[in-house]
C-alpha cells in the first residue's frame, strides 16, 4: 500500500522560502503525477501544482511565479518550494499522488478523469514575523 | 474565489438521502472528482469519473452530472459521513486542478 510521508520547516518569516518534501513508500513514481495542495486555516482546498513522472509541471497561475515542484526519483521523493512567503501562505500543506483513468462516457466518446488517491498527513506552515 | 461553486453547508437526518452539488463551467466538459475531509485529517478520495469509487468507499456514495453541474449523493447517510466534501475537476484549457469551496455535511 502506497504511503506518503511529508516534512519541512513549520515556521517561516516573511520573504523566506518554504521547502517541503514528500517521500513515497510502497510504490514508484511511474505512471502518476505528484501534487501539492494547501488549506489555509478554516478555508477550503487550494491546488498548488503537480509534476508528472516525466518531469512536466503544471502550476496554479496564482502561485506560478513563486512555486517550484521537483522529483528525486533516486530517493522516491518530491519537493515543493515556495519563495517570498507572506502570512497569506500560512496553511496546512498536503502532498498527494495523482492518477488518471480513461473511461467511456458515451457510445462514441472516451474521457480521461483525474483524481488524487493517496495523500500525506499534511504539514502546518506558519508565516509570522 | 473558486471557479467551482458549492453550497457551504447541508444537513441530513440519519438514514436519509442527501445531495451535494457543484457548479462550474469546467464541468461542461468534465466530470467532478469528490473528496471527503474530516477535521484534522487529509482529504480522502470518494468518487471520480462517471461514478467510480475507490476500494473501500461504500456504495451509498454515488455521483452524477448534468450540464455544468455535478452532484454527490449519499443514500442512507451514516453518522460517519459527517464531514466536509469538496468537488474538483481539471480545467483542461489551463492544465490545472480546480476545487470547490467545500460543503459541510451534518448528520442529524
Amino acid at each position: 500500500q502506497v504511503q506518503l510521508e511529508q516534512w519541512g520547516a513549520g515556521l517561516l518569516k516573511p520573504s523566506e522560502t518554504l521547502s517541503l518534501t514528500c517521500a513515497v513508500y510502497g510504490g514508484s513514481f511511474s505512471g502518476y503525477s505528484w501534487s501539492w495542495i494547501r488549506q489555509a486555516p478554516g478555508m477550503g482546498l487550494e491546488w498548488i501544482g503537480e509534476m508528472n513522472d516525466s518531469g512536466s509541471t503544471n502550476y496554479n497561475p496564482s502561485l506560478m511565479s513563486r512555486v517550484a515542484i521537483s522529483l528525486d526519483t533516486s530517493k522516491n521523493q518530491f519537493t515543493l518550494g515556495l519563495t517570498f512567503v507572506t502570512a497569506a501562505d500560512t496553511a496546512v500543506y498536503f502532498c498527494a499522488r495523482g492518477g488518471a483513468e480513461r473511461q467511456r462516457v458515451t457510445a462514441l466518446r472516451f474521457s480521461t478523469f483525474f483524481y488524487m488517491d493517496v495523500w500525506g498527513r499534511g504539514t502546518t506552515v506558519i508565516v509570522s514575523s | 474565489s473558486s471557479e467551482l461553486t458549492q453550497d457551504p453547508a447541508v444537513s441530513v437526518t440519519l438514514g436519509q438521502t442527501v445531495r451535494i452539488t457543484c457548479q462550474g463551467a469546467s464541468l461542461a466538459t468534465s466530470y467532478a472528482t469528490w473528496y471527503q475531509q474530516k477535521p484534522g485529517l487529509a482529504p480522502k478520495l470518494v468518487l471520480y469519473g462517471k461514478n467510480s469509487r475507490p476500494s473501500g468507499i461504500p456504495d451509498r456514495f454515488s455521483a452524477s452530472k448534468s450540464g455544468t453541474g455535478a452532484s454527490l449523493t449519499i443514500t442512507g447517510a451514516q453518522a460517519e459521513d459527517e464531514a466536509d466534501y469538496y468537488c474538483s475537476c481539471r480545467d483542461n484549457s489551463r492544465s490545472r486542478e480546480l476545487f470547490g469551496g467545500g460543503t459541510k455535511v451534518t448528520v442529524l
